[in-house]
């Protein structure tokens, strides 16, 4: 099984913050990778497919980059309703392993 | 517009079963792969698997095997999962999710709202 590896665990953040996010693969998975964002009670929602498209009605503060191993989604400004945990998923291969999450708390 | 309607939270006891659906609606169902993921109370997503909504052919993750069963009722546009000898593990919110395939990706475009299943004695 691919394991999928994000960092950090958690952060803390100030509005207007640029924040990063990284996932790692522990093999190639070329670039099948998605971004979700999921709010407390609510279900995960994609905000990038294929590592680097935005999905539509998503806002362009949002960015996604990288293939083969490593990952990354940006926050370019941080907004009070991008507190949330957010995860990554590769779709390479079966099972479609999710990342552990990251939850971007308010500093 | 695509609406994937869960069914609502069920108590059962250790032992028991229990069946949750996933009503689509706004696309053709059969055109679109559906797949399940469990969050554990506290907890990261786990993918459970899938189910071609074309042949029925399911597929399960590892940890989803024996226990687990995917189904339809393509009628009325409709995935169900069924868990069998429940445990307090178990215990958890479970999502369908629909695969939308697009330039040689698939990924879950549209997710239900969360089925919770609580074991319980």
């Amino acid at each position: 099984d691919i394991q999928m590896t994000q960092s950090p665990s958690s952060l803390s953040a100030s509005v207007g913050d640029r924040v990063t996010i990284t996932c790692r693969a522990s093999q190639s998975i070329s670039g099948y990778l998605h971004w979700f964002q999921q709010k407390p009670g609510k279900a995960p929602k994609v905000l990038i497919y294929a590592a680097s498209t935005l999905q539509s009605g998503v806002p362009s503060r949002f960015s996604g980059s990288g293939s083969g191993t490593d990952f990354t989604l940006t926050i370019s400004s941080l907004q009070p309703e991008d507190f949330a945990t957010y995860y990554c998923q590769q779709t390479y291969s079966s099972p479609r392993t999710f990342g552990q999450g990251t939850k971007v708390e308010i500093k | 517009q695509v609406q994937l309607v869960q069914s609502g939270s069920e108590l059962k006891k250790p032992g028991a079963s229990v069946k949750v659906s996933c009503k689509a609606s706004g696309y053709t169902f059969t055109s679109h792969a559906m797949n399940w993921v469990r969050q554990a109370p506290g907890q990261g997503l786990e993918w459970m698997g899938w189910i071609n909504t074309n042949s029925g052919n399911p597929t399960y993750a590892q940890g989803f095997r024996g226990r687990f069963v995917f189904s339809l009722d393509t009628s009325v546009s409709t995935a169900y999962l069924q868990i069998s000898s429940l445990e307090g593990e178990d215990t958890a919110v479970y999502y369908c999710a629909r695969y939308y395939c697009s330039g040689g990706t698939c990924f879950l475009d549209y997710w239900g709202q969360g089925t919770l299943v609580t074991v319980s004695s």
